[in-house]
């Protein structure tokens, strides 16, 4: 089992779309939750990151962890073409200091004009 | 203001062949990471440092190298190239141990044949 689990898609939505991007996890020591924005070509940009359980809302992208549940989320109101890239979740646990962080494999996302 | 930077952009080498993967940074970053990314795979942790002069392995680190004698700069380097070596790879730094997330560069496209 992978320790971290992302549907790779692709997802396709009519622009204006609420698109709603999932990740599961299995290690219950993970603490530091982030998504990653990755267009072709490209190298990842991070979005947001988090903290433990709650919210977090930037603009029109809002990220939910649900530790009880080993489930993060990241949520794009009113989604544009623009939109349209690979999201990579990525974690890592609360202790240590190497700073290595575990990726969801992606999931790509088109949003058609 | 240039990030993380990584040369070359492209390459293609011969099975048996080797090479360096350059990846430099201004920021002053102590921890510095190397990760591939094949299709449907995600990003797997090739080596990473916690600041100059030491280096550890990640995941995925056979067929590799690296060293760090400087804050700046991470090469990793590629002996005896195998196609199973074919793959982008992106390197990536953070001021702290990870926990918001890192700047990666651009990446590096390698072939081998």
């Amino acid at each position: 089992q992978k320790e971290v689990e992302q549907d790779p898609g692709p997802l396709s939505v009519p622009e204006g779309a609420i698109v709603s991007l999932n990740c599961t996890y299995s290690n219950s020591a993970f603490q530091y939750f982030m998504w990653y924005r990755q267009y072709s070509r490209k190298g990842p940009e991070l979005l947001m990151y988090t903290y433990s359980s709650g919210n977090k809302e930037d603009g029109r992208f809002t990220a939910q962890v649900d530790k009880s549940s080993k489930y993060i989320s990241l949520f794009i109101r009113d989604s544009q073409p623009s939109d349209s890239a690979t999201y990579l979740c990525a974690m890592r646990d609360g202790s240590g200091n190497t700073g290595k962080l575990i990726f969801g494999q992606g999931t790509t996302l088109q949003v058609k004009p | 203001n240039a990030g993380v930077t990584q040369t070359p952009k492209f390459r293609i080498l011969k099975i048996g062949q080797s090479m360096t993967l350059q990846c430099t940074q201004d920021m002053n970053h102590n921890y510095m990471y190397w990760y591939r990314q094949d299709p449907g795979m995600g990003l797997k942790l090739i080596y990473y440092s916690v600041g100059a002069g030491i280096t550890d392995k990640g995941e995925v680190p056979n067929g590799y190298n690296v060293s760090r004698s400087t804050t700046e700069d991470f090469p990793l380097r590629l002996e005896l190239a195998a196609p199973s070596q074919t793959s982008v790879y992106f390197c990536a730094s953070s001021p702290q141990a990870g926990q918001y997330g890192y700047t990666f560069g651009s990446g590096t496209r390698l072939t081998v044949v």
